[in-house]
Protein backbone atom coordinates (compact mmCIF):
# COMPACT_ATOMS: atom_id res chain seq x y z
CA UNK A 1 0.00 0.00 0.00
CA UNK A 2 1.29 3.36 -1.07
CA UNK A 3 1.17 6.04 1.71
CA UNK A 4 2.59 9.19 3.28
CA UNK A 5 2.41 9.05 6.93
CA UNK A 6 3.20 12.82 8.65
CA UNK A 7 4.47 13.59 11.96
CA UNK A 8 1.92 14.91 14.72
CA UNK A 9 0.39 17.56 15.78
CA UNK A 10 2.99 21.38 16.82
CA UNK A 11 2.29 23.90 19.12
CA UNK A 12 4.73 26.93 18.49
CA UNK A 13 5.35 30.60 20.17
CA UNK A 14 5.96 33.42 17.52
CA UNK A 15 9.64 33.26 16.16
CA UNK A 16 10.09 29.48 17.25
CA UNK A 17 11.27 27.59 14.46
CA UNK A 18 9.79 24.24 13.71
CA UNK A 19 10.31 21.16 11.12
CA UNK A 20 7.61 18.38 10.20
CA UNK A 21 8.09 15.81 7.72
CA UNK A 22 6.39 13.65 5.58
CA UNK A 23 7.45 9.92 5.22
CA UNK A 24 6.68 7.50 2.11
CA UNK A 25 5.99 4.40 2.27
CA UNK A 26 5.17 1.20 -0.64
CA UNK A 27 7.06 3.02 -3.88
CA UNK A 28 9.94 3.94 -5.13
CA UNK A 29 10.56 7.03 -3.11
CA UNK A 30 12.62 9.10 -5.49
CA UNK A 31 10.16 8.88 -8.85
CA UNK A 32 7.46 10.91 -7.24
CA UNK A 33 7.33 14.32 -6.36
CA UNK A 34 6.39 15.36 -2.83
CA UNK A 35 3.76 18.75 -2.75
CA UNK A 36 3.16 20.70 0.41
CA UNK A 37 -0.16 22.35 0.82
CA UNK A 38 -1.60 24.31 3.72
CA UNK A 39 -4.55 25.17 4.41
CA UNK A 40 -5.39 27.56 7.15
CA UNK A 41 -8.84 27.10 9.16
CA UNK A 42 -11.82 27.31 7.32
CA UNK A 43 -9.96 28.35 4.02
CA UNK A 44 -8.81 26.23 0.67
CA UNK A 45 -6.05 24.37 -0.37
CA UNK A 46 -2.92 26.57 -1.19
CA UNK A 47 0.29 24.96 -2.62
CA UNK A 48 3.10 25.70 -1.42
CA UNK A 49 6.35 24.26 -3.41
CA UNK A 50 7.59 20.88 -4.61
CA UNK A 51 10.77 18.53 -4.38
CA UNK A 52 12.00 16.26 -6.68
CA UNK A 53 13.99 13.76 -3.73
CA UNK A 54 15.60 12.50 -6.67
CA UNK A 55 17.57 15.70 -6.63
CA UNK A 56 16.56 17.56 -3.99
CA UNK A 57 15.45 20.40 -6.79
CA UNK A 58 12.84 22.66 -5.36
CA UNK A 59 10.46 25.08 -6.77
CA UNK A 60 8.47 27.24 -4.34
CA UNK A 61 4.78 29.17 -5.12
CA UNK A 62 6.14 32.80 -5.02
CA UNK A 63 3.37 33.25 -1.91
CA UNK A 64 6.10 31.11 0.14
CA UNK A 65 9.23 31.65 -1.01
CA UNK A 66 11.59 32.78 1.36
CA UNK A 67 9.50 32.12 4.39
CA UNK A 68 9.34 28.36 4.04
CA UNK A 69 12.35 25.73 3.17
CA UNK A 70 11.68 22.04 1.51
CA UNK A 71 14.29 19.24 1.70
CA UNK A 72 14.22 15.91 1.40
CA UNK A 73 16.37 12.75 3.04
CA UNK A 74 16.20 9.76 0.49
CA UNK A 75 17.87 7.26 3.05
CA UNK A 76 14.66 8.00 5.03
CA UNK A 77 11.89 8.15 2.08
CA UNK A 78 10.93 11.49 4.19
CA UNK A 79 10.77 15.16 3.04
CA UNK A 80 10.30 17.98 5.26
CA UNK A 81 9.03 21.20 5.46
CA UNK A 82 11.06 24.10 7.50
CA UNK A 83 10.24 27.52 9.39
CA UNK A 84 13.34 29.34 10.70
CA UNK A 85 10.78 31.95 12.43
CA UNK A 86 7.11 31.24 12.46
CA UNK A 87 4.47 33.38 13.03
CA UNK A 88 0.93 33.18 14.23
CA UNK A 89 -0.40 33.19 10.28
CA UNK A 90 1.54 30.33 9.87
CA UNK A 91 -1.28 28.64 11.76
CA UNK A 92 -3.02 25.81 10.02
CA UNK A 93 -3.26 22.20 8.37
CA UNK A 94 -0.32 21.53 6.36
CA UNK A 95 -0.87 18.27 3.98
CA UNK A 96 2.03 16.44 1.94
CA UNK A 97 1.14 14.82 -1.53
CA UNK A 98 2.71 13.21 -4.33
CA UNK A 99 3.23 14.63 -7.69
CA UNK A 100 0.72 12.40 -9.08
CA UNK A 101 -2.02 13.74 -6.09
CA UNK A 102 -2.44 10.50 -4.79
CA UNK A 103 -2.08 9.68 -1.98
CA UNK A 104 -2.04 12.57 0.50
CA UNK A 105 -0.85 12.44 4.13
CA UNK A 106 -3.14 12.64 6.72
CA UNK A 107 -2.04 16.30 7.83
CA UNK A 108 0.15 18.10 10.54
CA UNK A 109 -2.00 20.80 12.27
CA UNK A 110 0.57 23.36 13.25
CA UNK A 111 -0.45 26.41 15.98
CA UNK A 112 1.44 28.91 16.51
CA UNK A 113 0.20 31.38 19.31
CA UNK A 114 2.04 33.00 22.18
CA UNK B 1 -5.33 35.35 -5.46
CA UNK B 2 -5.88 31.88 -7.33
CA UNK B 3 -5.57 32.25 -10.74
CA UNK B 4 -8.11 29.53 -11.00
CA UNK B 5 -11.95 30.03 -10.71
CA UNK B 6 -14.67 28.19 -8.65
CA UNK B 7 -17.97 29.00 -7.99
CA UNK B 8 -18.12 29.10 -4.01
CA UNK B 9 -21.54 26.88 -3.69
CA UNK B 10 -23.34 24.49 -5.98
CA UNK B 11 -26.09 22.35 -4.63
CA UNK B 12 -27.74 19.33 -7.01
CA UNK B 13 -30.98 17.34 -5.89
CA UNK B 14 -29.92 13.26 -5.13
CA UNK B 15 -29.82 11.20 -7.72
CA UNK B 16 -29.19 13.99 -10.26
CA UNK B 17 -25.89 15.52 -12.26
CA UNK B 18 -24.10 18.05 -11.32
CA UNK B 19 -21.26 19.47 -13.06
CA UNK B 20 -18.44 21.65 -11.09
CA UNK B 21 -16.32 24.62 -13.30
CA UNK B 22 -12.70 25.99 -13.34
CA UNK B 23 -11.62 28.91 -15.17
CA UNK B 24 -8.24 30.02 -16.09
CA UNK B 25 -6.16 30.70 -18.52
CA UNK B 26 -3.84 28.38 -17.81
CA UNK B 27 -6.27 25.46 -18.41
CA UNK B 28 -5.85 26.15 -22.30
CA UNK B 29 -2.94 24.28 -22.07
CA UNK B 30 -2.82 21.69 -19.36
CA UNK B 31 -4.92 19.69 -17.48
CA UNK B 32 -6.31 19.85 -14.33
CA UNK B 33 -7.11 17.26 -11.61
CA UNK B 34 -9.72 17.23 -9.16
CA UNK B 35 -9.63 16.97 -5.56
CA UNK B 36 -13.06 16.16 -3.42
CA UNK B 37 -12.23 17.19 0.82
CA UNK B 38 -14.85 15.99 3.66
CA UNK B 39 -15.00 18.11 6.66
CA UNK B 40 -11.89 16.87 8.80
CA UNK B 41 -10.24 14.85 6.27
CA UNK B 42 -7.49 15.08 3.78
CA UNK B 43 -8.30 15.79 0.19
CA UNK B 44 -8.63 12.30 -2.41
CA UNK B 45 -7.88 12.89 -6.16
CA UNK B 46 -10.94 12.11 -8.09
CA UNK B 47 -9.88 12.60 -11.33
CA UNK B 48 -6.54 13.35 -13.27
CA UNK B 49 -5.49 13.79 -16.72
CA UNK B 50 -7.52 14.24 -19.90
CA UNK B 51 -10.66 12.52 -17.47
CA UNK B 52 -8.58 9.75 -15.09
CA UNK B 53 -10.12 8.25 -12.39
CA UNK B 54 -7.73 6.25 -9.48
CA UNK B 55 -8.46 3.21 -8.05
CA UNK B 56 -12.18 3.16 -5.98
CA UNK B 57 -13.53 6.30 -6.95
CA UNK B 58 -16.74 5.78 -8.50
CA UNK B 59 -17.22 5.87 -12.42
CA UNK B 60 -20.28 8.88 -11.84
CA UNK B 61 -17.00 11.17 -11.40
CA UNK B 62 -16.14 12.46 -14.61
CA UNK B 63 -13.83 15.38 -15.92
CA UNK B 64 -13.99 17.34 -19.57
CA UNK B 65 -12.32 20.31 -20.54
CA UNK B 66 -12.91 23.02 -22.96
CA UNK B 67 -10.90 26.12 -23.67
CA UNK B 68 -10.06 27.48 -20.19
CA UNK B 69 -12.93 25.74 -18.41
CA UNK B 70 -12.32 22.18 -16.83
CA UNK B 71 -15.22 20.53 -15.02
CA UNK B 72 -16.10 17.89 -13.32
CA UNK B 73 -19.20 16.13 -13.30
CA UNK B 74 -20.90 14.00 -11.15
CA UNK B 75 -23.58 11.93 -12.95
CA UNK B 76 -26.24 10.38 -10.06
CA UNK B 77 -25.04 12.27 -6.97
CA UNK B 78 -24.98 10.55 -3.97
CA UNK B 79 -25.18 12.20 -0.47
CA UNK B 80 -21.98 11.06 0.05
CA UNK B 81 -20.61 13.09 -2.62
CA UNK B 82 -21.39 16.20 -0.56
CA UNK B 83 -17.73 17.98 -0.01
CA UNK B 84 -15.73 20.95 -0.59
CA UNK B 85 -14.00 20.53 -4.49
CA UNK B 86 -10.77 21.38 -5.62
CA UNK B 87 -9.63 22.07 -9.03
CA UNK B 88 -5.56 22.08 -9.47
CA UNK B 89 -3.43 22.48 -12.06
CA UNK B 90 -0.20 24.67 -13.69
CA UNK B 91 -0.08 28.32 -13.28
CA UNK B 92 0.58 30.94 -16.41
CA UNK B 93 4.68 30.03 -15.71
CA UNK B 94 3.81 26.66 -16.37
CA UNK B 95 6.32 25.56 -13.25
CA UNK B 96 4.47 26.69 -10.23
CA UNK B 97 1.08 24.93 -9.14
CA UNK B 98 -2.23 26.45 -7.91
CA UNK B 99 -5.36 25.35 -6.47
CA UNK B 100 -9.03 26.96 -7.56
CA UNK B 101 -10.66 28.36 -4.28
CA UNK B 102 -12.82 25.76 -3.82
CA UNK B 103 -16.61 24.59 -4.51
CA UNK B 104 -19.25 23.08 -1.84
CA UNK B 105 -21.58 20.76 -2.75
CA UNK B 106 -24.81 20.63 -1.23
CA UNK B 107 -26.64 17.39 -1.97
CA UNK B 108 -30.19 18.24 -1.14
Amino acid sequence: EVKLVQSGAEVKKPGESLRISCQGSGYSFTTYMIVWVRQMPGKGLEWMGRIDPSDSYTYYSPSFQGHVTISVDKSLSTAYLHWSSLKASDTAMYYCTRGSGDPWGQGTLVTVSS
Amino acid sequence: SSELTQDPAVSVALGQTVRITCQGDSLRGYYASWYQQKPGQAPVLVIYGRNNRPSGIPDRFSGSSSGSTASLTITGAQAEDEADYYCNSRDSSGIIWVFGGGTKLSVL
